[in-house]
């Protein structure tokens, strides 16, 4: 499979706990981007990242999330401390420059309870 | 904050028939733009891009950018039920293209068969 992969497809956690969720871009893409999309809601930009490097943030809130591309294995983005407004379905799509298409993984539905 | 406005729909059409789906952009600067098909419960799905004025066809579909009028229209010809679904119309949030997507909420396409 040569998409973008993206797992848990599905995510279920209590309120306070922690939730991580990963994407491995295509192949010969370097370029990773999250989003999230809240029910009856659009997309939203959350963050761009390149290898080890976090190019643009500031679609994410400040406080319990994060997000990391390292030099091996997939991108993470992080939420602490989850609430119920977190769940959401998060999804993350890859370019092979930053002048290029993004393409989408099958995305991670979070449920918090 | 640069902006991208859809009319959220539903736009009905029957089967057989011309599908225009309208998308209008803030940001004067923006360089490219890519339309998005979303199925309810799945992940966006790239089908057009398009960076100069004027048209771009690809098979049944047709992308047109118009940057004086700062819109960018996608047509879908002899319009199947398969097409019903949400179109998203995007643009890179910095307009230049080296930065995540800024999305439009989305026309709800309806194919009447």
């Amino acid at each position: 499979n040569a998409g973008v992969m993206q797992n848990p497809r599905h995510l279920v956690r209590r309120r306070g706990q922690e939730a991580r969720l990963r994407c491995s871009p295509m192949k010969g893409h370097s370029h990773v981007y999250w989003y999230r999309q809240l029910p009856e809601e659009g997309l939203k930009f959350m963050v761009y990242l390149q290898k080890e490097n976090i190019i643009d943030e500031s679609g994410m809130p400040k406080e319990r999330f994060s997000a990391e591309f390292p030099k091996e294995g997939p991108s993470i983005l992080r939420i602490q401390q989850v609430v119920r407004g977190d769940s959401a379905a998060y999804f993350c799509a890859s370019s092979r420059s930053s002048y290029n298409e993004q393409f989408f993984g099958p995305g991670t539905r979070l449920t918090v309870l | 904050q640069k902006e991208v406005e859809q009319n959220s729909g539903p736009l009905s059409v029957p089967e057989g028939a011309i599908a225009s789906l309208n998308c209008t952009y803030s940001d004067r600067g923006s360089q490219s733009f890519f339309w998005y098909r979303q199925y309810s419960g799945k992940s966006p799905e790239l089908i057009m891009s398009i960076y100069s004025n004027g048209d771009k066809e690809d098979g049944r579909f047709t992308a047109q950018l118009n940057k004086a009028s700062q819109y960018v229209s996608l047509l879908i010809r002899d319009s199947q039920p398969s097409d019903s679904a949400t179109y998203l119309c995007a643009a890179p949030r910095s307009g230049g293209g080296a930065d995540g997507l800024t999305f439009g909420k989305g026309t709800h396409l309806i194919i009447q068969p």
